[in-house]
């Protein structure tokens, strides 16, 4: 079955840098655009950044342009996510999801906490 | 960016009875391009419906969505016990990725 497990969160100052795994498995993961999207603290959902299968395209929400950088390895069926310069309203816990390259999110990893706070 | 705004907040009911869950948007939303997910506390949302009306895989029959244009409705018939949670819709017509509404909780009366 579709697995998605997330890794690399946690406790990061103001201004600082975390890189986010997505380990995927139970599926040709070369074959599916994947996104992340966050969810702050008793809030509701933001996409946040998508990829297309080859990583030929790219799309960033306004809030993270220029500042998150989205990657995959499809030969370690892996998806990244590179943020830098992090600030308070980073703060959320981050999924990875398999996307339906019309734009719904078919599965959800379990999230990975990101906390950036002084 | 098309706004959608899901009412009510919360919903209160029995197990057995009928929810109707409600999803508007600011704008039209193209081809039913509209999504709900299910979310229960400390774990990962999970997709329902999309097209407005398709059942995802494995999805009981009691889920149904329906809708078009501006308006769509989410219906469970028979509120089951692992049927409180927090629903989200989403928009995914517009580019890149859409937008979510607030949510609707539905909580044991």
């Amino acid at each position: 079955q579709v697995q998605l497990v997330e890794s690399g969160g946690g406790l990061v100052k103001p201004g600082g840098s975390l890189r986010l795994s997505c380990a995927a498995s139970g599926f040709t993961f070369s074959d599916y655009y994947m996104s992340w999207i966050r969810q702050a603290p008793g809030k509701g959902l933001e996409w946040v950044s998508y990829i297309s299968s080859s990583g030929s395209t790219i799309y960033y929400a306004d809030s993270v342009k220029g500042r998150f950088t989205i990657s995959r390895d499809n030969a370690k069926n892996s998806l990244y996510l590179q943020m830098n310069s992090l600030r308070a309203e980073d703060t959320a816990v981050y999924y990875c999801a398999r996307d339906s390259t019309k734009g719904y999110f078919q599965h959800w990893g379990q999230g990975t906490l990101v906390t950036v706070s002084s | 960016e098309i706004v959608l705004t899901q009412s009510p907040g919360t919903l209160s009911l029995s197990p057995g009875e009928r929810a109707t869950l409600s999803c508007r948007a600011s704008q039209s939303v193209s081809s039913s391009y509209l999504a709900w997910y299910q979310q229960k506390p400390g774990q990962a949302p999970r997709l329902l419906i999309y097209g407005a009306s398709s059942r995802a895989t494995g999805i009981p029959d009691r889920f149904s969505g329906s809708g078009s244009g501006t308006d769509f409705t989410l219906t469970i018939s028979r509120l089951e016990p692992e049927d409180f949670a927090v629903y989200y819709c989403q928009q995914y017509g517009s580019s890149p990725r859409g937008t979510f509404g607030q949510g609707t909780k539905v909580e044991i009366k």
